[in-house]
C-alpha cells in the first residue's frame, strides 16, 4: 500500500547542531508539506512543495529549510538547532489539486538540548 | 487570508449522547474545509471533507459535518458518542477563490473526551 513515512520518529540533538529529518511518500503526489504541532498553537506551516524543485516559505520557517530533488522525498533541516525547535513534526503530502485531501505521515517527536 | 477558530479547548461528552465540534472560518472565496482526528502519539487522520454540494457531509468513524454558509461554520457531529472518539480534532480550511492550490490552515485543536 502507498504510504508516507518520517524518521527518524523520535531524535535527540543539542543545540547549534544541524539535524535533518526525512520524509517519503510513496503515493507519487505532487505536494507535499511540514509543520509542527505544539501545545497551544495547533499545526503551524513550516515550509511546503508543489513539484521537484520548488519550494516555499510557510509561518513558521525561519530556521528550517528544505529541499525537493525527486517526487518520493522533501527533507527538512535545522540549520542550527535551538531549544525553541523542540516540536513534534509532521509531513504531509496531496495529490496536486485544491480539493485533494492532504495525508499525513506519523511524525518525529525532536527534542533540543 | 484564510483563518479557522476551534473555539473549544476541551468538550467533554457522556458515552452514548450526541456530540458536536465546532469550527469557523473565514476565506475570500468558496471554502474547502476538512476534519482531521489525531489520536496519542499519530498523526493526523482524514476524517471528511466539504468541497461543493450538499451541506451535510458524511465521513469515517460515523463522523458528520455540516457546512454554514451565513454562519460560516463547518461543525463536526455524531449522533452518539463512543469512548474510542475520544482525541484531538482540527479543522481546516482551504482557500478556493482562485482555483489555485493554496496550504491548508488548521484550526488549534479540540480535545473530546468522551466519558463512560
Amino acid at each position: 500500500d502507498a504510504e508516507i513515512t518520517q524518521s527518524p520518529r523520535h531524535k535527540i540533538t543539542e543545540t547549534g547542531r544541524q539535524v535533518t529529518l526525512a520524509c517519503h511518500q510513496t503515493w507519487n503526489h505532487n505536494n507535499m508539506f511540514w509543520y509542527r504541532q505544539d501545545l497551544g498553537h495547533g499545526l503551524r506551516l513550516i515550509h511546503y512543495s508543489y513539484g521537484v524543485q520548488d519550494t516555499n516559505k510557510g509561518e513558521v520557517s525561519d530556521g528550517y529549510s528544505v529541499s525537493r530533488s525527486n517526487t518520493e522525498d522533501l527533507p527538512l533541516t535545522l540549520e542550527s538547532a535551538a531549544s525553541s525547535q523542540t516540536s513534534v513534526y509532521f509531513c504531509a503530502s496531496q495529490e496536486g489539486g485544491p480539493t485533494d485531501t492532504q495525508y499525513f505521515g506519523p511524525g518525529t517527536r525532536l527534542t533540543v538540548l | 487570508a484564510q483563518s479557522v477558530a476551534q473555539p473549544e479547548d476541551q468538550v467533554n461528552v457522556a458515552e452514548g449522547n450526541p456530540l458536536t465540534v465546532k469550527c469557523t472560518y473565514s476565506v475570500s472565496g468558496n471554502p474547502y474545509l476538512f476534519w482531521y482526528v489525531q489520536y496519542p502519539n499519530r498523526g493526523l487522520q482524514f476524517l471528511l471533507k466539504y468541497i461543493t454540494g450538499d451541506n451535510l457531509v458524511k465521513g469515517s468513524y460515523g463522523f458528520e459535518a455540516e457546512f454554514n454558509k451565513s454562519q460560516t461554520s463547518f461543525h463536526l457531529k455524531k449522533p452518539s458518542a463512543l469512548v474510542s472518539d475520544s482525541a484531538l480534532y482540527f479543522c481546516a480550511v482551504r482557500d478556493g477563490w482562485n482555483s489555485g492550490n493554496t496550504p491548508l490552515v488548521f484550526g488549534k485543536g479540540t480535545r473530546l473526551s468522551v466519558i463512560a
